[in-house]
């Protein structure tokens, strides 16, 4: 079983559409949880970190939580052919290692 | 702006040639690493520092090394590169207090 899993995509929605984005992850330990998003040939941009049960909201972004479930998902709101890119989930491992655990995450594309 | 810069951006080398990228920062961040990331896969961590104490990921392979020698500046060394180390290499910093990392932009590396 990988620490991360995420389904790779791709996650095809239409411009304007609510994007939903989910990750699954298997350290109880995780206390801290980051979404990232990447296109293509560049490096990883934080866009969203929660650290408590429930929803997040920033912008057009929400993150949710279940530390229960052992889940985290992203929600993009209003999608723009701008956020076509692959989107990163990163739990913080619980062994104070200071260490992001990255699935491979998932590859969004909006359609125009 | 305070930032994480890698050098350089695009790097060429030849099977077998050693070759160092290197990673500075601004930010005062104490804690630095060092990612590999292939197509389409997740980043893998190679190494990180807490200040100056190195700690090597178990299934790294020796033909990577490392060095910090300030806070500010990081190496990564790869002795003698083969085809399979073509990647993108990703250098990133963080604080101890769980917040998620800055990434500078890459370096992607060719072996030819």
């Amino acid at each position: 079983q990988k620490e991360v899993e995420q389904n790779s995509g791709p996650l095809s929605v239409p411009e304007g559409a609510i994007a939903s984005l989910n990750c699954t992850y298997s350290d109880r330990g995780s206390q801290s949880f980051f979404w990232y998003r990447q296109y293509s040939g560049k490096s990883p941009e934080l866009i969203m970190s929660i650290y408590s049960n429930g929803d997040k909201e920033d912008g057009r972004f929400t993150a949710q939580l279940n530390k229960a479930s052992q889940y985290v998902s992203l929600l993009i709101r209003d999608s723009q052919p701008s956020d076509s890119a692959t989107y990163l989930c990163a739990p913080l491992r619980g062994d104070s290692s200071y260490k992001l655990i990255f699935g491979s995450g998932t590859r969004l594309l909006v359609r125009p | 702006d305070a930032m994480v810069i890698q050098n350089p951006r695009y790097q060429v080398t030849q099977f077998g040639k050693p070759v160092t990228l290197s990673c500075s920062q601004t930010l005062n961040h104490n804690v630095m690493y060092w990612y590999q990331q292939k197509s389409s896969q997740a980043p893998k961590l190679l190494f990180h520092y807490y200040d100056k104490d190195f700690n090597n990921e178990a299934d790294t392979p020796d033909n990577f090394q490392s060095r910090r020698p300030n806070t500010s500046f990081c190496f990564l060394d790869i002795r003698s590169p083969g085809l399979g180390d073509a990647a993108m290499y990703l250098c990133a910093t963080s604080t101890r207090t769980g917040q998620g990392y800055t990434f500078g932009s890459g370096t992607r590396l060719t072996v030819v």
